[in-house]
């Protein structure tokens, strides 16, 4: 079965800086699609970017990027320019590009962005 | 409305007792999903329907947990007997056409259901 573990419970920025929220998976597929999902208060799910395994070139969605590392099966996203708005759980998930179609997320990282 | 809704949005009841959930999901997305986020935790797929039929319902906790879809859009979760387990928030989600394809799952806001 496969995993999804994000290592920072939580993490805080300056408005205006970059962080980067860490991801990492397990899986013995090797075509698959990865995603960063936020979560804010109002508990909707918002899709924030997405990553085909296929591709070598990173995933960018205007100030968010993500770090795909196939071998490391690692994926980390990265905000630039910090906003209030930001401010979330953000969700790694995985789903297989060829089986079941569920999402399996990880635990979730609370970010925090100081003003 | 034109994303995914949900109700109710908060169910509170007593331990033993039956409830509902509802999802509607987005206007022709064939493909519906349910979840289960505990505090604190990310969500935990229960099952997925492709038109009227569960194609995948192995996140089923056990049988207490029941869901359906009759004409293919409505869905509703249904619990029996309920726990104080079972107190989470439960989301719903729909994709265009579900299968293979890499189309977006949306979400609702969520029902969080509370037993007491």
């Amino acid at each position: 079965a496969q995993t999804v573990t994000q290592s920072q419970p939580e993490m805080s920025v300056q408005e205006a800086e970059t962080v980067t929220l860490s991801c990492t998976y397990d899986t013995s597929e090797s075509d698959y699609y990865l995603f960063w999902y936020k979560q804010p208060p109002s508990r909707q799910m918002i899709l924030v970017i997405r990553q085909e395994a296929y591709k070598q070139q990173n995933a960018t969605e205007n100030r968010f990027s993500v770090n795909f590392q196939k071998a490391a099966k690692s994926f980390s996203l990265k905000i630039s320019d910090s906003q209030l708005g930001d401010a979330a759980m953000y969700f790694c998930a995985y789903r297989s590009a060829s089986g079941a179609q569920k999402l399996v997320f990880g635990q979730g990282t609370r970010l925090t962005i100081n003003p | 409305g034109a994303g995914v809704s949900q109700t109710p949005s908060n169910k509170v009841t007593e331990k033993g007792k039956y409830v509902e959930l509802r999802c509607d999901p987005i206007s022709g997305h064939t493909a519906l999903y349910w979840y289960r986020q505990s505090l604190g935790q990310g969500p935990e797929f229960l099952i997925y329907f492709q038109g009227t039929g569960a194609a995948d319902d192995s996140g089923l906790p056990n049988d207490r947990f029941f869901a359906v879809r009759p004409e293919g859009s409505v869905s509703t979760l249904k619990i029996q007997r309920t726990e104080r387990g079972d107190s989470a928030v439960y989301l719903c989600a729909s994709s265009l056409r579900g299968g293979l394809t890499i189309d977006e799952q949306f979400f609702g806001p969520g029902t969080r259901l509370t037993v007491l």
